[in-house]
């Protein structure tokens, strides 16, 4: 398809699992950025990627969480030793430049148990 | 589905009224913002932008209205339908650099009433 594609759609962890969430962006898209969604809550910033670079990780909530983007494509967060608190929606994002018109994928809903 | 926003202010219009959603950003400094409507189970979807130098600015059956003097964003959604409704959110930033990430506010949710 031609939107941000997000896997799995769906994940249930165990407390103290990792957990590796995929974001394929539009394709040409240079910036790509993650967000932290809890629910009945707006989407909060986690970090920010222009093309392999990662120019902002101030959102990231402990070092327990980790992105990266390689090939300056596809982008994976990983967090390490799942708490309950971690438990949200994990949403990505993709523009053309910047903060621009930024699309989003639907996002991963974890649940930490 | 799963819900958006369970506790969010909500505001419920009929089939065919227009719609206003307000928001109050505290940055005086905010430059770029951005409306994005968000349906159940979805991501955010992009609605209509504005640049701190406009007041106003049009889209399709959309309306966004700045108003930097009292720090307030507005969207209008004219011939509300069945399909607008969903949880809106305004978001925020510095500027248009990814360097200064998009701030979002906590969102309403506007029910059309058929």
């Amino acid at each position: 398809g031609a939107g941000v594609s997000q896997s799995p759609r769906y994940k249930v962890a165990k407390r103290g699992q990792d957990v590796a969430l995929r974001c394929d962006p539009i394709s040409g898209h240079v910036s790509l950025f993650w967000y932290q969604q809890a629910l009945g809550q707006g989407p909060e910033f986690l970090t920010y990627f222009q093309n392999e670079a990662q120019l902002d990780k101030s959102g990231l909530p402990s070092d327990r969480f980790f992105a990266e983007r390689p090939e300056g494509s596809v982008s994976t967060l990983k967090i390490q030793r799942t708490q309950q608190e971690d438990s949200a929606v994990y949403l990505c994002a993709s523009s053309l430049q910047d903060n621009t018109e930024a699309f989003f994928g639907q996002g991963t809903r974890l649940t930490v148990v | 589905g799963e819900s958006v926003g369970l506790h969010l202010p909500t505001l419920s219009v009929q089939e065919g009224d227009n719609s206003i959603i307000n928001c109050a950003y505290s940055n005086s400094a905010s430059d770029y913002f951005i409306w994005y409507k968000q349906e159940s189970g979805k991501g955010p979807q992009f609605i209509i932008d504005i640049r701190s130098n406009m007041d106003k600015r049009q889209g399709q059956r959309v309306t966004v209205l700045l108003n930097k003097t009292v720090k307030h964003l507005s969207l209008q959604i004219a011939a509300t339908q069945p399909g607008d409704s969903a949880v809106y959110f305004c978001a925020e930033s510095a500027s248009l650099s990814g360097n200064t990430p998009l701030v979002f506010g906590k969102g309403t949710r506007l029910s059309v009433i058929a």
